[in-house]
């Protein structure tokens, strides 16, 4: 079957950094997502890996393993609007994406 | 309309009453998709169109059906509702094969007693 994992929740403070691990084990691969989804609100776009290696985007950034199945999310200089739900979900071979549970990251001041 | 958006936000509907669920798009978007989301067991998909006139089955399709008359609307309908069915359902559109992941409506919360 298909699956991702990643942990249920996480809490970090104000001011630093945090990663949010993600694995994967889906038939085929076509690229992994990073969503993020605020409370009540729809899921939005973060990131997109389809390449082994680091992918930078400003306090963010996302990394990919495809021989390892592992993903994860680096948020930097964490603000109290960074609390939200972080999706991680794999697109297989036939490009349907796979989702995770999330993972709900709380901050702290 | 700029996006994806859905109709009714929130809805109370009794067991065993019929209920179409609206999704519009004005991205021209071929691909779209009908999800629910449960706490704990993140999203799963219901149907999905990969062009106008074409639809396919998720994970969960049982107990709903989806059209796609054309490009930009894409209704789901639960037939005759039932508890299980309480859930925030989310529509979402994307192109074929792309890098840009998929937009999402802000969703109907939907409960059913």
């Amino acid at each position: 079957g298909q699956n991702i994992d990643q942990p249920t929740e996480m809490t970090a403070t104000e001011g630093a950094i945090v990663q949010i691990n993600c694995t994967y084990q889906t038939s085929g691969f076509n690229g992994l997502f990073w969503y993020q989804q605020h409370a009540g609100e729809a899921p939005t776009f973060l990131s997109y890996n389809v390449l082994d290696g680091l992918e930078e985007k400003g306090r963010f950034s996302s990394f990919l393993s495809r021989s390892k199945g592992y993903s994860y999310l680096l948020l930097k200089e964490l603000q109290m609007k960074d609390s939200a739900s972080y999706l991680c979900a794999v697109l297989d071979s036939n490009y349907q994406l796979i989702w995770g549970a999330g993972t709900k990251l709380i901050i702290k001041p | 309309i700029a996006g994806i958006t859905q109709a009714p936000t929130s809805q109370i509907l009794a067991a065993g009453r019929r209920m179409t669920l609206r999704c519009t798009q004005d991205m021209r978007h071929n691909a779209m998709y009908w999800y629910r989301q449960d706490l704990g067991l993140g999203l799963r998909l219901i149907h999905y169109s990969n062009t106008a006139g074409t639809t396919g089955k998720g994970e969960v399709p049982d107990g709903y059906s989806v059209s796609r008359a054309n490009t930009d609307d894409f209704p789901l309908t639960l037939a005759s509702a039932v508890p299980s069915q309480t859930s925030v359902y989310f529509c979402a559109s994307s192109e074929l094969l792309t890098e840009y992941g998929y937009t999402f409506g802000s969703g109907t919360r939907l409960t059913v007693v």
